[in-house]
């Protein structure tokens, strides 16, 4: 299974951008990138996903670099509400199933 | 409603007595699975499903069970439930895609005395 790291902590500015690092060297040609967050001990929720363009929904951006050796989440004006632990996962495909590997994650904390 | 839904919110028992924690979802997603989440370790997946009558060990299986009858149900079962099994659980399911995304349900805090 392709392997993420990410800082275990950030803070950021409410208003600033907050930028999320995610590296994942070993991923594979057919996997995905996720994030997810979770904001103190609720479900995980979806961000946004990419294979190997930049993204962008309505609440953040997916940049990845073009060997996808490593991507980074922007929340380009960063909330209180925005306060949770963010997670980088890569989707593997495997013939029986597949799995989904969660890292540590990031707890990004948003300072007033 | 689209969502995840988990019964029980919050469990307490005794070690060795058997429980069964709900998961069902109203989205016809053929993937389903379990996660636990403790302090310092993230989420762990116990087990997933691909669809009805097909199911797979994650990464801390052990001491879990679980089955898919039905397309939209996804029961996890401690058959005997021991101290290191308090954790919060997650159910979480997706239409089967490599680009789909999961729906998580809200939650089970488990303990077991």
């Amino acid at each position: 299974d392709a392997k993420t790291t990410q800082p275990p902590s950030m803070d950021c500015a409410e208003g600033r951008a907050a930028n999320l690092p995610c590296n994942h060297s070993t991923i594979s040609g057919n996997e995905y990138v996720y994030w997810y967050r979770q904001i103190h001990s609720q479900g995980p929720q979806y961000i946004i996903h990419g294979l190997k363009n930049n993204e962008t929904n309505e609440m953040a951006s997916l940049i990845i670099t073009e060997d996808r050796k490593s991507s980074t989440l922007i929340l380009p004006h960063a909330t209180l509400r925005d306060t949770a632990v963010y997670y980088c996962i890569v989707r593997v495909k495997e013939t029986s199933g597949s799995r989904l590997t969660f890292g540590e994650g990031t707890q990004l904390t948003v300072n007033p | 409603e689209a969502q995840v839904t988990q019964n029980p919110r919050y469990l307490i028992t005794v070690t060795g007595k058997k429980l069964t924690v709900t998961c069902s979802q109203n989205m016809n997603h053929e993937y389903m699975s379990w996660y636990r989440q403790d302090p310092g370790l993230g989420l762990r997946q116990i087990y997933y499903s691909m669809n009805v009558e097909v199911t797979d060990k994650g990464d801390v299986p052990e001491g879990y069970k679980v089955s898919r009858k039905e397309k939209r149900n996804f029961p996890l079962i401690l058959e005997s439930p021991s101290p290191n099994q308090t954790s919060l659980y997650f159910c979480a399911s997706s239409l089967w895609r490599s680009n789909e995304k999961l729906f998580f349900g809200s939650g089970t805090q488990l303990s077991v005395l």
